[in-house]
């Protein structure tokens, strides 16, 4: 089974309008933790924003916020405001922290394009 | 701070050959993390480790890779011999732990099998 699933393989968006990217989750563990990574063509991995399981507030890092249900278990990353440089591959990531010994497991990933 | 260093950037062998790969994780990272990721894909967990012992090598194909972190700092990854298949970007991450604490990346290996 898959344990994080981003169901949109490629997203466009206009300059400076908002963009959602979707990602869902799945886990049995209590304390777990949610990673945005966003990879340019250049192949770098660059780390966007996180958001813990007991954290009561969605994060937030500039531009972008995290939008987490976990009732629905759903970590959406918003991105507000697109920018040419936005486009790039982004990652969603999940690490559990007492069953799977804090390993990071990516999902397929989002590409992304802002169109000018 | 220096980042994560891997070595080589690129690098093209034919199949059954065999080839290795270096990572210096950033200073006082106690986690290394060896991701494979084929075009296309997002990045798979090889092998993590902590310190110099083996967290979780699960999906690493142990007929032939092979990994090691001597004295909890640097570390190899080996494919012997390697097939068409295992052509892909091979990165390597380093974390303070296990709990919050995100993962710095190396700018990775492009190894393509011919």
């Amino acid at each position: 089974a898959q344990k994080i699933t981003q169901t949109q393989p490629g997203m466009f968006v206009q300059e400076k309008e908002a963009v959602t990217l979707d990602c869902t989750y799945d886990t049995s563990d209590p304390s777990y933790g949610l990673f945005w990574y966003k990879q340019p063509s250049s192949g770098e991995m660059i780390f966007l924003i996180y958001q813990g399981s007991y954290d009561q507030q969605n994060a937030t890092e500039g531009r972008y916020s995290l939008n987490f249900q976990k009732a629905r278990k759903s970590a959406n990353l918003v991105i507000s405001a697109s920018q040419l440089g936005d486009s790039a591959m982004y990652f969603c990531a999940m690490r559990e922290i007492y069953n799977q010994g804090g390993k990071l497991i990516f999902g397929q990933g989002t590409e992304l394009s802002v169109k000018p | 701070e220096a980042g994560v260093a891997q070595s080589p950037r690129y690098k093209i062998i034919e199949k059954r050959q065999s080839v290795a790969f270096w990572c210096n994780p950033i200073s006082g990272h106690a986690t290394l993390y060896w991701y494979q990721q084929i075009l296309g894909q997002g990045p798979k967990l090889l092998i993590q480790f902590q310190n110099n012992g083996v967290v979780d090598d699960s999906q690493l194909p142990k007929d032939r890779f092979s990994a090691e972190r001597l004295k909890g700092v640097d570390s190899t990854l080996k494919i012997q011999p390697a097939k068409l298949e295992d052509s892909a970007v091979y990165l390597c991450a380093s974390s303070l732990g296990t709990g919050n604490e995100k993962l710095f990346f190396g700018s990775g290996t492009q190894l393509s099998v011919l």
